[in-house]
Order: structure tokens, then C-alpha cells, then sequence
């Protein structure tokens, strides 16, 4: 079966400091992922998704980047965390077949002060 | 305009109650629907999904389409403390990119 896994759980970075949050998904290959933040409260926004190794997708020009260095892996980084980054980091894998359904990971707490 | 609209509640209810969550939509090619339930500090996951217009039922919950209202309802029938979490609507037309709506918050009172 497909599962996904996120890291770290939980941060807290000073502004200014780099970040880098790590998802790899095992029992599929090729798979769409996605990242999204959720700020408290509010629905999910869509910041990247990859549809393979070193394609990557942007939504919303902002402070964050990604990359796809491989099949089953996706990283979302920052060179220097703004106060607005805070938020809910979720990474997403999307099911095959007609549906387009989306299967989350655990997410990432972000705090940055 | 948003293109999907949800409540975001809270919605508070005593338990054994039936629940009745609600999105609407603007861009009639979407096809594919969901709903997503999201505790507290967790990812969200999949709970039902539905192609185009009907019901489909699982359990005590069931999904609802109209798409001539362009409107879809999750519908939790004997309500448990354990349903107390937050609801995603999702929707997509054949590119399969979701739209999700805001959530609503469910509060099942014991």
C-alpha cells in the first residue's frame, strides 16, 4: 500500500533562517505531489506541485521554492523565513486512475518568530 | 467571487444528531467531488468521493450532488463525539486540480 511521510512534525525558526521540509511517498512511482500551507482557520492553499523529477510548479510567487531531486521525493525550502510563513505545511500525493483524489501526509507545524 | 464556498462554521451539535454540511460551487465543469475530514494538527483524508450528480452513501455518511444547483452535501447521520473535526469540500473538472473550499468546523456535544 501507498503511504506518505513528512518531516519534520514540528519546527520553530527565527525570521531570517533558512527551512527545508522533506515528504517521500513508497508504494508508488511517478506519483503528482503537491505542497500546501494552511494558515490557522483557513482553507488549503495550493504553493507547488510536480508532475515528475525536476518539474516543478508554482501558484503563488512568494518567499518558498520546491524541488524534485527524485521519483518519490519533494522538499520545500526557503532561504530566509518571513514571519508570514508560519502555517501548516501539508504535502499531498494524487491517487491514479479517474479520481484525482489527494492523499495527504502527518504536515509540518511551522512557527516563525 | 470565490469558486467554491463553505461555511466555516463553527457548527455545534449534540450528539446522535444528523449533520448536514454544505459547499457550493460556480464553475459548472467540475465532475469529481469530495469531502475531506481534518482533525485537529493532522492532514487531512479522504472520506467520500462522488462522480458527477447522485448520492452515494458509506455508513453513516452520505455525499450529495447537484450539479443543476451546482451544490454538494455530507450528511452524518447519528452524530458521534469522534466526528468533531473539520470538513474540506474538494472539487475538480477532467485536469483533476482540486478547488477546495475553506472547511467548516464540526463540534458534536456529548
Amino acid at each position: 500500500s501507498q503511504t506518505i511521510h513528512q518531516w519534520p512534525a514540528t519546527l520553530v525558526q527565527p525570521v531570517g533562517s533558512p527551512l527545508s521540509l522533506e515528504c517521500t511517498v513508497e508504494g508508488t512511482s511517478n506519483p503528482n505531489l503537491y505542497w500546501y500551507r494552511q494558515a490557522a482557520g483557513r482553507g488549503l492553499q495550493l504553493l507547488f506541485y510536480s508532475v515528475g523529477i525536476g518539474q516543478i510548479s508554482s501558484e503563488v510567487p512568494q518567499n518558498l521554492s520546491a524541488s524534485r531531486p527524485q521519483d518519490r521525493q519533494f522538499i520545500l525550502s526557503s532561504k530566509k523565513l518571513l514571519l508570514s510563513d508560519s502555517g501548516f505545511y501539508l504535502c499531498a500525493w494524487q491517487g491514479g486512475g479517474n479520481t484525482g483524489e489527494l492523499f495527504f501526509g502527518e504536515g509540518s507545524r511551522l512557527t516563525v518568530l | 467571487q470565490k469558486e467554491v464556498e463553505q461555511d466555516p462554521g463553527p457548527l455545534s451539535v449534540p450528539e446522535g444528531a444528523i449533520v448536514s454540511l454544505n459547499c457550493t460551487y460556480s464553475n459548472s465543469a467540475f465532475q469529481y467531488f469530495m469531502w475531506y475530514r481534518q482533525y485537529s494538527r493532522k492532514g487531512p483524508e479522504l472520506l467520500m468521493y462522488t462522480y458527477s450528480s447522485g448520492n452515494k452513501e458509506d455508513g453513516r455518511f452520505t455525499a450529495q450532488v447537484d450539479k443543476s444547483s451546482k451544490y454538494i452535501s455530507l450528511f452524518i447521520r447519528d452524530s458521534q463525539p469522534s466526528d468533531s473535526a473539520t470538513y474540506l469540500c474538494a472539487m475538480s473538472g477532467y485536469n483533476y486540480q482540486l478547488i477546495w473550499g475553506a472547511g467548516t468546523k464540526l463540534i458534536i456535544k456529548p
